[in-house]
């Protein structure tokens, strides 16, 4: 077991670029969320997946974001036409579809819009 | 809808004293609640989870309660040391089918 991991950890891109982050979770973890945490804040929820049904998408997910979880296993979150709003870390976090639901993070993906 | 508040949003202590970080939410049907630490930079170690049926979790110098009645949970840090300089995050989960909704965070400071 060597946890969730994301990649890459840091992405600087230009306004208009599209760009696409990777997670991994941990083997067996059925359930994968994605959150959005800016300086100062807590994270916020964009979207979560069991296996590979996305389950829900909160209101900040706008139409630029997509996220998907081919076969269940790692997922992608791509963000199209950047903005400098976009600039934020992007956290990775899977439990098991069982009780008590544990959320285990990844280190997160830091992107920098400029 | 739910939310989370901290409070203090941030502290700072001598080295060796005892703490209690605050967590509130404002709707008291939920499914666990967990507390993560954060290190600047860095993604979340989760600390404790405490399920709905439960009152209390230790581990180590750390005991988080739940009062799901009053909304409330806290964090009691003993002996604080300068390594427990970090923020920390509540979060609850309000249904096993639902998403978990954080708080924005108390900034820890530890001065040697």
């Amino acid at each position: 077991d060597t946890g969730v991991s994301q990649n890459p950890r840091h992405k600087i891109t230009k306004r208009g670029q599209n760009v696409t982050f990777r997670c991994d979770p941990i083997s067996e973890h059925n359930r994968l969320y994605w959150y959005r945490q800016t300086l100062g804040q807590g994270p916020e929820f964009l979207t979560y997946f069991q296996n590979e049904a996305q389950l829900e998408k909160s209101r900040l997910l706008s139409d630029r974001f997509s996220a998907e979880r081919p076969k269940g296993s790692f997922s992608t979150l791509e963000i199209q036409r950047t903005e400098q709003g976009d600039s934020a870390m992007y956290l990775c976090a899977s439990s098991q579809g069982l009780p008590p639901y544990e959320q285990y993070f990844g280190p997160g993906t830091r992107l920098t819009v400029t | 809808k739910q939310e989370v508040t901290q409070i203090p949003a941030a502290l700072s202590v001598p080295e060796g004293e005892n703490l209690v970080l605050n967590c509130s939410f404002t709707d008291s049907a939920i499914y666990n609640l967990q507390w993560f630490r954060q290190d600047p930079g860095k993604g979340l170690t989760s600390l404790l989870l405490i399920q709905s049926s439960q009152r209390e979790q230790t581990s180590g110098r750390l005991n988080a309660s739940l009062d799901k009645s009053s909304g409330r949970s806290t964090l009691y840090i003993a002996a604080s040391q300068p390594g427990d300089s970090a923020t920390y995050l509540c979060a609850v989960l309000k249904t096993s089918y639902d998403k978990v909704i954080f708080g924005p965070g108390t900034s820890l400071s530890v001065i040697p």
